[in-house]
């Protein structure tokens, strides 16, 4: 299956702090994404790092990629309460099927 | 402003009787998709759509139509709604290759009664 798995399910931290939220999945890729939702709301694209990439930043966002553990991982330094939300990571496969699958996030509390 | 539009939002309906979701994309997007989301089910690809004409099922299509007969708008169709297909359904489009991003819609939240 090309959707990606997030863990934790839910996760709560106080304002300040990092959140970190981890994506495993299972099939070659050409990219992975990370969005966001806000409650209710459309999800919203946050960062995409590509295959032959480790990491890349987006202002307080950090994204890794470890092919070899077909995985993932979304840091979000210094939380804020606005941060609050669940977080979806979608695997491109290269598999020629141009779909994007995801699983079921990631809920982020920030408390203020 | 580039963007996904759907209606209605919301919508409460009977069973059997026949709705149509509507979605419109302004960025001449190929590609246009459908969810629905549950709690604890994630969201769930129900259709897509790569180009005018072609579209194909994703994991629930069951209970659901769509058509894609200009690139602007990919209608979600339910011919008798039943109170299992109740969920939030999200349009979502994007162009056609690698490295590029889904935009989606503001989501319809649908009840069957």
């Amino acid at each position: 299956s090309q959707q990606g798995e997030e863990d934790p399910q839910a996760l709560s931290i106080q304002e300040g702090e990092n959140a970190t939220m981890n994506c495993s999945y299972k099939t070659s890729i050409n990219n992975l994404q990370w969005y966001r939702q806000n409650s209710g709301r459309g999800l919203v694209h946050l960062i995409l790092i590509r295959s032959n990439e480790r990491e890349k930043h987006s202002g307080r966002l950090r994204v890794t990629l470890d092919t070899s553990k077909k995985s993932s991982s979304l840091l979000i330094t210094a939380s804020r309460a606005a941060d609050t939300a669940s977080y979806f990571c979608a695997p491109g496969s290269t598999s020629g099927t141009y779909k994007y699958i995801f699983g079921t996030g990631t809920r982020l509390k920030v408390l203020a | 402003e580039a963007q996904v539009t759907q209606n209605p939002r919301y919508l409460i309906t009977v069973t059997g009787k026949k709705l149509t979701v509507t979605c419109s994309q302004n960025m001449n997007h190929e590609y246009m998709s459908w969810y629905r989301q549950d709690p604890g089910l994630g969201l769930r690809q129900i259709y897509y759509s790569m180009n005018v004409e072609v579209t194909d099922k994703g994991d629930v299509p069951e209970g659901y139509k769509v058509s894609r007969k200009e690139k602007r708008n990919f209608p979600l169709i339910l011919e008798s709604p039943s109170p299992n297909q109740t969920s939030l359904y999200f349009c979502a489009s994007g162009v056609l290759g690698e490295d590029t991003e889904a935009f989606f819609g503001q989501g319809t939240r649908l009840t069957v009664v």
